[in-house]
């Protein structure tokens, strides 16, 4: 059971858009900036995200974060079969004294 | 643009030590927070903590016990030593470079490739 809650699949078609949320709680994300990778398969993971909604050089404005309370929200606009991965959140968390991550979720571009 | 490399065995025996390494280049390891990070097969990422570049370091509670992390700046060069394995360390272990913003939230913008390591007898 992860301290992050993501849906463990999203789907949509190309060219669509698609929001993948993570819900966690005061220590985590309620009071600590969030961040995004993306894991293409057998990759490692890229940072997409961070600071809740910065764009690291490079990541095409498609990509979108956002933070309200306790969860956060990635937002991917134009889908493309390239996007087809799995996402985490990540943030650290204060109780824990660790950073966590979520079960992660895997796009589908139909 | 900054590159890590992750090297080490890839097979370890139960109750033996893992030891890995990761090399940075294409810039210094000075002024920053290096992680190591790890993914069983099929599961959701840990972190399992970080060392900066001075020695100083955090690990994750669930593995302080066992852990060990160094590093070396004249290689540009930071290690992890992981005690008393057990099939549940096997996974996908990762290095990475740390944005270091530890209480407020921090991330990660370099990634090595990962190297496998399998606790197995």
């Amino acid at each position: 059971q992860s301290v992050l809650t993501q849906p463990p699949s999203v789907s949509a078609a190309p060219g669509q858009k698609v929001t993948i949320s993570c819900s966690g709680s005061s220590s985590n994300i309620g009071n600590n900036y969030v961040s995004w990778y993306q894991q293409l398969p057998g990759t490692a993971p890229k940072l997409l995200i961070y600071d809740n909604n910065k764009r690291p050089s490079g990541i095409p404005d498609r990509f979108s974060g956002s933070k309200s309370g306790t969860s956060a929200t990635l937002g991917i606009t134009g889908l493309q079969t390239g996007d087809e991965a799995d996402y985490y959140c990540g943030t650290w968390d204060s109780s824990l004294i660790a950073v966590v991550f979520g079960g992660g979720t895997k796009l589908t571009v139909l | 643009q900054v590159q890590l490399q992750e090297s080490g065995p890839g097979l370890v025996k139960p109750s033996e030590t893992l030891s890995l390494s990761c090399t940075v280049s294409g810039g210094s390891i000075s002024n920053y927070y290096w992680s190591w990070i790890r993914q069983p097969p099929g599961k959701r990422l840990e972190w399992i903590g970080y060392i900066y570049y001075s020695g100083s370091t955090s690990y994750n509670p669930s593995l302080k016990s066992r852990l060990t992390m160094s590093v070396d700046t004249s290689k540009n060069q930071f290690s992890l030593i992981l005690t008393s394995v057990t099939a549940a360390d096997t996974a996908v272990y990762y290095c990475a470079r740390d944005s270091g913003y530890y209480g407020s939230g921090n991330y990660f913008d370099y990634w090595g490739q990962g190297t496998l390591v399998t606790v197995s007898s």
